[in-house]
């Protein structure tokens, strides 16, 4: 089946730490984006990447890095940074075309203890 | 200030009623505007999109409608199931080049016994 997924489903990270959060699509798009989702709150764009071996930063980039070192993957890490980084992670990809419809992952929960 | 207004925020109705959800825009240029549908705890899928020149398009229970003059859609379900609980979420796209999503905050809709 094609697809976006991400690992893992839930994840837990103490304070200071460091965390990467895996985006895997096997859909052949050359778009791959992170947002971030907090409760009452719409999706907010993080990084995204337009092709391997570039990205951008979105809205809300302070506190992440990402890496596309290959079509099929877009890692997102989690700094100790980040001040408040409890939130749902999705990772989407887009194709070409001008209706291109971005395809979302199941999404990665983080919590920091 | 956010360029796509959702309205409700929340919705409760009962099973088999019918419901419209609202979407406002100031974004320009206009591409075209998707309708994702979001489960708890789910990646968002996309239910319709309109361009320009389209004023309805439906997918099964599910009746978009775009007023472009106004600036203005609307999701109309109808017939309600309980598995039509979810997070609806309007997507904007602007004519440019690089990133051009706009997401609202969308309409939170539980259908009840």
């Amino acid at each position: 089946d094609g697809g976006i997924t991400q690992s893992p489903k839930y994840l837990f990270r103490k304070e200071g730490q460091n965390v990467t959060l895996s985006c895997e699509q096997n859909l052949n798009h050359d778009a791959m984006y992170w947002y971030r989702q907090d409760p009452g709150q719409g999706l907010r764009l993080i990084y995204y990447s337009q092709i391997v071996n570039d990205f951008q930063k979105g809205d809300i980039a302070e506190g992440y890095s990402v890496s596309r070192e290959k079509k099929e993957s877009f890692p997102l890490t989690v700094t100790s940074a980040q001040k408040n980084p409890t939130a749902f992670y999705l990772c989407a990809s887009t194709g070409e075309g001008y209706f291109n419809e971005q395809f979302f992952g199941p999404g990665t929960r983080l919590t920091v203890l | 200030k956010n360029q796509v207004e959702q309205s409700p925020q929340s919705l409760i109705i009962l099973e088999g009623k019918n419901c419209t959800l609202q979407c406002n825009y100031t974004v320009s240029p206009f591409s075209n505007l998707r309708w994702y549908k979001q489960d708890t705890g789910r990646g968002p899928v996309s239910l319709t999109i309109m361009t320009f020149s389209e004023n309805t398009k439906s997918n099964g229970r599910y009746t978009a409608t775009l007023d472009a003059d106004t600036k203005q859609s609307s999701l109309h379900i109808t017939a309600s199931q309980l598995s039509d609980s979810a997070s609806y979420i309007c997507v904007v796209r602007v004519s440019n080049s690089g990133y051009a999503l706009n997401f609202g905050k969308g309409t939170s809709l539980l259908v009840t016994p």
